[in-house]
């Protein structure tokens, strides 16, 4: 079974400039979270998507950051522009259910460097 | 103060030693904590989780949680090198936003042959 896989898996930009990341979750999972780690800080909750729904944005740092999930499949986080402290990496996850204890199945990350 | 503190480490050990890795946390929301691993590269990928108090073993590994200390524990019994990665500790609360996951910064564990 094909795991999460995030694209691209790395990317440098100029600050101001935008970037799409993408998330392909595993298969049948209806829930997918984004995350972030910023250099030297937690890995932190963005939002989670339910098919195609946003369940909760509250992670969310600010208006320049949006998610999609067309079709309930895969998802985009675009970053419109583009600022020096977007740098870090960012994570998609996902799991069948949203239940406690679920296991949330982790991607590789997409590290994002703004300059 | 942050909700979850785990010190980053690194810490370094021969092989065959016990590891102790250990998070402390603010929120009593808190009720079930896990533990990660995560590989260079990789993404984080669950290692161990645990439901409020208790003792819970997989192998090697013994994840502990102390809820009257707000106090969570891995131990990882005769380390192999393979083991070397970043541990995380994760957390998540019995409200409404559950499946939400609170990481401590984690360990950075190198076993050295």
């Amino acid at each position: 079974e094909a795991g999460v896989t995030q694209f691209p898996s790395h990317s440098v930009i100029e600050k101001g400039q935008t970037v799409t990341l993408r998330c392909d979750p595993i298969s049948g999972h209806d829930n997918l979270y984004w995350y972030r780690r910023v250099m030297g800080k937690e890995i932190k909750f963005l939002l989670h998507f339910v098919k195609e729904s946003k369940q909760d944005e509250s992670g969310m740092p600010n208006n320049r950051f949006l998610a999609e999930r067309t079709g309930g499949t895969y998802s985009t986080l675009k970053v419109q522009p583009a600022e020096l402290e977007d740098s870090g990496v960012y994570f998609c996850a996902s799991s069948q259910n949203a239940d406690r204890g679920e296991t949330q199945y982790f991607g590789p990350g997409t590290r994002l460097l703004v300059l | 103060q942050k909700e979850v503190e785990q010190d980053p480490g690194p810490l370094s050990v021969p092989e065959g030693a016990i590891v102790s890795l250990n998070c402390t946390y603010s929120n009593s929301a808190f009720q079930y904590f896990m533990w990660y691993r995560q590989y260079s590269r990789k993404g984080p990928e669950l290692l161990m989780y645990t439901y409020s108090s208790g003792n819970k073993e997989d192998g090697r590994f013994t994840a502990q949680v102390d809820k009257s200390s707000k106090y969570i524990s891995l131990f990882i019994r005769d380390s192999q090198p393979s083991d070397s990665a970043t541990y995380l500790c994760a957390m998540q609360d019995s409200g409404g936003s559950n499946y939400k996951l609170t990481f401590g910064k984690g360990t950075l564990l190198t076993v050295n042959p």
